[in-house]
């Protein structure tokens, strides 16, 4: 158990619905990372939050957006969904800063859009 | 930008073989380097990792050596077992702008008994 928490674990929608995944990170953790894992593009990084502000962002859509909460929670919003959407969405957190120490990951959220 | 490549997969072994898994970077500065293994059903767990030049990282039997002249991280193990199959990821880690991390493609192991 990496103490990172991940809901929904499994979520089948239809397009052009909108949804929500929620990211408790470890405990102490300052840091909390979004990323997609889809069978042909790997993992894929998307959005990076530090004590509730946005420090670094990758590949996200216009349509997929992010915050970190006072209580250091996240939620991952994706709206307007399509087909290519589907994929799994994992939460990681780390202490962050300059700390070079590793990613605490959750089990992840499937995704699938019919 | 920054960037990790890894061999792709799958790689499949007999078991009690050796294993290699290339990877290599592109960075700015000195990035920390990691492998990380994902188990069928669950989320990634930190391998080993170096975070400076020539440092070894081990664990469970696999080593990487960080080799900054030639910037690759290649994961080895000298005898695979069944139960190490799993998908490989190597990864940095920028030690500046944001600390984020990126990670290679992954490489599928199945080792054969």
């Amino acid at each position: 158990d990496s103490g990172v928490t991940q809901t929904p674990k499994h979520l089948i929608t239809a397009t052009g619905q909108r949804v929500t995944l929620r990211c408790s990170p470890r405990s102490g953790d300052l840091s909390v990372y979004w990323y997609q894992q889809s069978l042909d593009q790997g993992l894929q990084f998307l959005i990076q939050y530090y004590n509730g502000e946005e420090r670094a962002k990758g590949n996200i859509l216009e349509r997929f957006s992010a915050q970190q909460f006072p209580d250091l929670h996240s939620e991952l919003n994706l709206s307007s969904l399509e087909l290519g959407d589907s994929a799994l969405y994992f939460c990681a957190s780390s202490v962050g800063g300059p700390y070079t120490g590793e990613l605490f990951f959750g089990e992840g959220s499937r995704l699938t859009v019919l | 930008g920054d960037s990790v490549t890894q061999m792709e997969g799958p790689v499949t072994l007999s078991e009690e073989a050796f294993l290699t898994i290339n990877c290599t970077y592109t960075a700015t500065g000195y990035p920390s380097l990691f492998w990380y293994v994902q188990y069928p059903g669950e989320g990634l767990q930190l391998l080993l990792k170096a975070t400076k030049a020539d440092d070894k990282g081990s664990n469970k039997g696999f080593e990487a050596t960080y080799r900054k002249e030639t910037t690759s991280f290649h994961l080895e193990k000298g005898s695979v077992q069944v139960s190490d199959s799993a998908v490989y990821f190597c990864a940095l880690r920028a030690n500046t702008g944001g600390f984020k991390t990126i990670f290679g493609a992954g490489t599928r192991l199945f080792v054969k008994a």
